[in-house]
């Protein structure tokens, strides 16, 4: 069946506008989280969710970054203002558990996210 | 594509030999950690879990060891193959339900 799926692939935007990443998790998929991931290093850990609640936001570097997931299903990441150091790849995961049972996660192909 | 790992700790192995990635993990409350596989433009793939009341688990031509007393984890592939080439990430979980990864490790399989 069809994987993680996340949009836009690449995004280039000017320092100071919004951008909104949006994730598509495999369906039926309870749990989603969000990392970032910096070239050369491993994902670092956003925000997650248990279907439509966001359980866990401490990831998020400031509050220029926020997510939600209304219904249980996509999500988007949302980050304002954005600055050059929010460039990075950002990746979505889901998982056909709760977060805090098993937690083997699919990962999606990532938005390449570039701030001129 | 994506260019994975340019400075990462990096490991050589011959077509057909057993690899073994080794990984010290931070934190000793972790209690369930993951190995994952990286390719060149893709996301992670989950290859392996443990839990901390394990100290060996199999898979498929891959075992993951992990030693709690010196917070060492390591992943064994055997008869390594051309495909396996990617790098490679140890996660750990730490009681709050996220994963926390390593900085990974590039292996390269020579034909």
């Amino acid at each position: 069946g069809a994987g993680v799926s996340q949009s836009p692939r690449y995004k280039v935007t000017k320092r100071g506008q919004d951008v909104a990443l949006r994730c598509d998790p495999i369906s039926g998929h309870v749990s989603l989280y969000w990392y970032r991931q910096a070239l050369g290093q491993g994902p670092e850990f956003l925000t997650y969710f248990n279907y439509e609640a966001q359980q866990d936001k401490s990831g998020l570097p400031n509050d220029r970054f926020s997510a939600e997931r209304p219904e249980g299903s996509i999500s988007t990441l949302t980050i304002q203002r954005t600055e050059q150091r929010d460039s990075a790849m950002y990746r979505c995961a889901s998982s056909p558990f709760l977060a805090g049972l098993y937690n083997e996660q699919f990962f999606g192909p990532g938005t390449r996210l570039t701030v001129l | 594509g994506e260019s994975v790992g340019l400075h990462l700790p990096t490991l050589s192995v011959q077509e057909g030999d057993n690899s073994i990635i080794n990984c010290a993990y931070s934190n000793s409350a972790s209690d369930y950690f993951i190995w994952y596989k990286q390719e060149s433009g893709k996301g992670p793939q989950f290859i392996i879990d443990i839990r901390s009341n394990m100290d060996k688990r199999q898979g498929q031509r891959v075992t993951v060891l992990l030693n709690k007393t010196v917070k060492h984890l390591s992943l064994q592939i055997a008869a390594t193959q051309p495909g396996d080439s990617a790098v490679y990430f140890c996660a750990e979980r730490t009681g709050a339900n996220n994963l926390f990864f390593g900085t990974g490790t590039r292996l390269t399989v020579i034909p």
